[in-house]
């Protein structure tokens, strides 16, 4: 089974600076992942997709990069309203998510 | 607008079974493969099964393999997930979500042109398991 780390865990920053949170996986998955965002007590939102491509509504901050092994989420200048959990996700034999990386107020 | 409702959810004693229901809207349910993914207090997001637009393929995690039965109606727009055997780690709010368009039931430029991704997610249902 294909296994996605998260790094790091926790990202404390400020609003204005810049994002930047890694997702690894097990096994190369060419760029069959995605990038979801989740707030308590919401549903979570897909931010991007086949590693690059930004879902519809999603704002150009975001940006998604990577293939193989490695991949790269991307937030140019945070926003308050992106103060979240990320998660990374592949789609092999069946769905398997990382273990999340939480963006908190500094 | 589409969206998705789930319902259902509830305390239930170790061992009992309950049913989670997922409404769908504002698009061609029947295109559609959609999953279930839940998320225990204090964890991550975990896909626990999908279930093609016919009905023909479905797959579960090993954590509820045997306990889960995933369904769809598509005449009434909807999912469904029957759970028997419930223990207490099976806590946690439950989500329904969009996945990928079937190649069986629409063309493979719609396919390509989808996210394959969940991309349209409901708010959840929370099931507690517990004595």
């Amino acid at each position: 089974d294909i296994v996605l780390t998260q790094s790091p865990a926790t990202l404390s920053l400020s609003p204005g600076d810049r994002a930047i949170l890694s997702c690894r996986t097990s096994q190369g998955v060419s760029t069959q992942l995605a990038w979801y965002q989740h707030k308590p007590g919401q549903a979570p939102r897909l931010l991007i997709y086949d590693a690059s491509n930004r879902a519809t509504g999603i704002p150009a901050r975001f940006s998604g990069s990577g293939s193989g092994t490695d991949f790269t989420l991307s937030i140019s200048s945070l926003d308050p309203e992106d103060f979240a959990v990320y998660y990374c996700q592949v789609r092999s034999q069946w769905p398997t998510f990382g273990g999340g990386t939480k963006i908190e107020i500094k | 607008q589409v969206k998705l409702v789930e319902s259902g959810g509830g305390l239930v004693n170790p061992g009992g079974s309950l049913r989670l229901s997922c409404a769908a809207s504002g698009f061609t349910f029947s295109d559609y493969y959609v999953s279930w993914i839940r998320q225990a207090p204090g964890k991550g997001l975990e896909w626990i099964s999908y279930i093609s637009s016919l009905s023909n393929s479905v797959e579960y995690a090993d954590s509820v393999k045997g306990r889960f039965t995933i369904s769809r109606d598509n005449a009434e727009n909807s999912l469904f997930l029957q759970m028997n055997s419930l223990r207490v780690e099976d806590t946690a709010v439950y989500y329904c979500a969009r996945d990928t368009p079937d190649i069986d039931v629409v063309s493979a430029a719609t396919v390509a042109a989808a996210p394959d991704a969940h991309d349209i997610w409901g708010q959840g249902t929370l099931v507690t398991v517990s004595s």
